[in-house]
C-alpha cells in the first residue's frame, strides 16, 4: 500500500528558512514523480512543482520558480521542499503527491499535508 | 498562464444528478482529472484520464469530455457528496500541471 507521511505543522517568523518533508512507502523511489500543491487558508489548490527521484529531474510551476526547491532523498524515498526565506503569504497547507513517471499530472496518492504558519 | 475554469458553486437536492464542468483550451489535447476534498482533509481523486473511476470510488461518479470542457457527473447525489471539488490537468506541452479554481457541491 502506498503511503505519503508529511512532517509536522510548523510556526515561523517572516525571514526564516524551512524544509518540509513527504516520506513514501509501499513503493519503489524511481516509480512516481512527488507533486506539492499548496492550499492558502480558504482558497483553492495550486501546483507548485514536481519533482522525479529516479534521476532528481524538477519541473516547476512559473509561479513558485525561484520561490521555493525541490529535493528528494532517494535512500529515504523521502521528498523535501524548502524555502530560504519565508513571508507571511507562505502561509498555507502544503500537500504532497504521487504520480506515476507516464502521467506526472495523476495525483493518486497524497500525504496528510503540513500546516506552515508564518507570522512575526 | 493557462487556466481552467470552473463555475463556483453548484447546488443540488439529494437523489438528483449534479454536473460540474471545467473549459480549458489544452483539455482536447491533455487528459482531466477530478479530486473531491472536504474540510481539513487531503484531496482524493475520482476521476482520472477524463472519464476512467479509480477502484473505491462509487459508481454514481463519473467524467467526461467535449472539446476543451469536461463534466464530472455525480448521479443520485448523496449528502456526503458534499465537498469540493477540482479539475485538473496539464498546459498544451504537457510540462505544467493546472488546477481549476474548484466548484463548492451544496447538497441541500
Amino acid at each position: 500500500e502506498v503511503q505519503l507521511v508529511q512532517s509536522g505543522a510548523e510556526v515561523k517568523k517572516p525571514g526564516e528558512s524551512l524544509k518540509i518533508s513527504c516520506k513514501g512507502s509501499g513503493y519503489s523511489y524511481n516509480r512516481y514523480w512527488i507533486g506539492w500543491v499548496r492550499q492558502m487558508p480558504g482558497k483553492g489548490l495550486e501546483w507548485m512543482g514536481s519533482i522525479y527521484p529516479g534521476d532528481s529531474g524538477t519541473r516547476y510551476s512559473p509561479s513558485f520558480q525561484g520561490q521555493v526547491t525541490l529535493s528528494v532523498d532517494k535512500s529515504s524515498n523521502t521528498a523535501h521542499v524548502q524555502w530560504n526565506s519565508l513571508k507571511a503569504s507562505d502561509t498555507a497547507m502544503y500537500f504532497c503527491a504521487t504520480a506515476p513517471w507516464e502521467a506526472p499530472q495523476y495525483f493518486h496518492h497524497w500525504g496528510q499535508g503540513t500546516l506552515v504558519t508564518v507570522s512575526s | 498562464s493557462y487556466e481552467l475554469t470552473q463555475t463556483p458553486s453548484v447546488s443540488v437536492s439529494p437523489g438528483q444528478t449534479a454536473r460540474i464542468t471545467c473549459s480549458g483550451g489544452a483539455l482536447a489535447k491533455q487528459y482531466a482529472y477530478w479530486y473531491q476534498q472536504k474540510p481539513d482533509q487531503a484531496p482524493v481523486v475520482m476521476i482520472y484520464k477524463d472519464n476512467e473511476r479509480p477502484s473505491g470510488i462509487p459508481e454514481r461518479f463519473s467524467g467526461s469530455s467535449s472539446g476543451t470542457t469536461v463534466t464530472l457527473t455525480i448521479s443520485g447525489v448523496q449528502a456526503e457528496d458534499e465537498a469540493d471539488y477540482y479539475c485538473q490537468s496539464a498546459d498544451s506541452s504537457g510540462t505544467s500541471v493546472v488546477f481549476g479554481g474548484g466548484t463548492k457541491l451544496t447538497v441541500l
